[in-house]
Formats: structure tokens, sequence, C-alpha cells
């Protein structure tokens, strides 16, 4: 267990519709990453807050957001959603750039 | 812009077979390069940083070695609860990449008894 946990495990949603996912960081990690994993495109950087501010932004789409909340955790919403988005979605946390740790992913299905 | 190749995309090894994976890489300014295991499924588990050309790592049946252009993770007489994907990835010095890694696409390891 890495200590990083995200909510919902999985989820099944259609086309044109808005999800959010949820991840609470390891106690103390300032830092929450956000990846998307697909089978095609491996794992890609969306986006990473560092204590409630963006740090670093990666290949996220405009119909995606995300926000670092004062308790640290963090929500990535995804909007208008295709098929494409179907992927499994993973929240990191870290303290600096010690060490970055996975949760166990939400898997989105988009039918 | 950093890029990461790892070789190869799969591998079958038996049993006590030892083998090494490769993992390419061109950044700007290396922080830290990283090694995970992932099994189908469940987020990645990390196994190692390096952090300069020369450094090695162990871990059990694992060691990982760093050169100025690639990392290699040997894996010496494997079991078969060694399956999994074995992803690297490197971290940056870039201005914009804060903290975040950049991975490899993995190699997928497959031991056999």
């Amino acid at each position: 267990d890495s200590g990083v946990t995200q909510t919902p495990k999985h989820l099944i949603t259609a086309t044109g519709q808005r999800v959010t996912l949820r991840c609470s960081p390891r106690s103390g990690d300032l830092s929450v990453y956000w990846y998307q994993q697909s089978l095609d495109q491996g794992l890609q950087f969306l986006i990473q807050y560092y204590n409630g501010e963006e740090r670093a932004k990666g290949n996220i789409l405009e119909r995606f957001s995300a926000q670092q909340f004062p308790d640290l955790h963090s929500e990535l919403n995804l909007s208008s959603l295709e098929l494409g988005d179907s992927a499994l979605y993973f929240c990191a946390s870290s303290v600096e750039e010690n060490t970055i740790y996975f949760g166990e992913g939400s898997w989105l299905t988009v039918v | 812009e950093d890029q990461v190749t790892q070789s190869p995309e799969a591998l079958r090894l038996q049993e006590g077979e030892s083998s090494s994976l490769n993992c390419s890489y061109t950044v700007s300014g290396l922080r830290g390069l990283f090694w995970y295991r992932q099994d189908p499924g469940k987020g990645p588990e990390f196994l190692f940083t390096l952090y300069s050309a020369g450094e090695e790592k162990e871990k059990e049946r694992l060691k990982a070695t760093l050169t100025k252009k690639e990392s290699f993770l040997h894996i010496t007489a494997p079991k078969p609860e060694d399956s999994a994907t074995y992803l690297c990835a490197v971290q940056g010095f870039g201005r914009n990449s804060g903290y975040a890694l950049n991975f490899g696409k993995g190699t997928s390891l497959l031991v056999t008894p």
C-alpha cells in the first residue's frame, strides 16, 4: 500500500458526460500528480500541483482540469467525455523531488 | 523534450535465466532516473532512484545501473513472481517540468517455471 488513495476505483459513463476523480496523497506529501495510462500511449503526465498551486502541465486536454484543495487532496475533472478518454487514471504524490508514489488508479470506461 | 526508450518491449525468461532491461534517455538535465514495477491493473510500485552516472542500487534479484545515456535493470535468477511490466522514468531540471516523471513504455517481463 503506497498510502495514496484514489476514488472511485471503477466507473462507467456515457460520451459527453463529466466525471470527477478524487485523490488523497500520502500524509505530509505536498505534491500531487495526475497521469493517464492507456494501452497504446503508456503513462502520460497530465498535471502537477504543489501545495495548492499548479506546478507543471503535461499533455492535459482543455476538457480536463484539476485542483488541489487546502487539505491537499486533489480532484481531476474530465468533461465532454469521448470514447478515447477511456483509460486508467493515476494519482501520485511526493515530498518535493523525492520518490513519487502512485495510487492504485481509477478505471474510466466511456461508452 | 525529454525522451525515454525502453527495450525490449517484451521479454520471456525461464526461471533462473538472468537478463537485463535497457532504458535509453535524453533529458536536458537529469535530476533522477526512476525504475518502477507495475502489475496488471495496479499502480506502479517504486523500485529505485539513480541520480548520477556510475551509481548502482540493488534490491533482492534486481540491480539498477546508470550511465550518462542509459540505465540497465539487471535481473538475476528471476522467479515467476518477478513477472510484471518494468517502467523507467526520468525527472529533469527543465524549467516547466516541476518534479514530474517522463515514462518509457515499459518492458513486459514473463518468467516461466
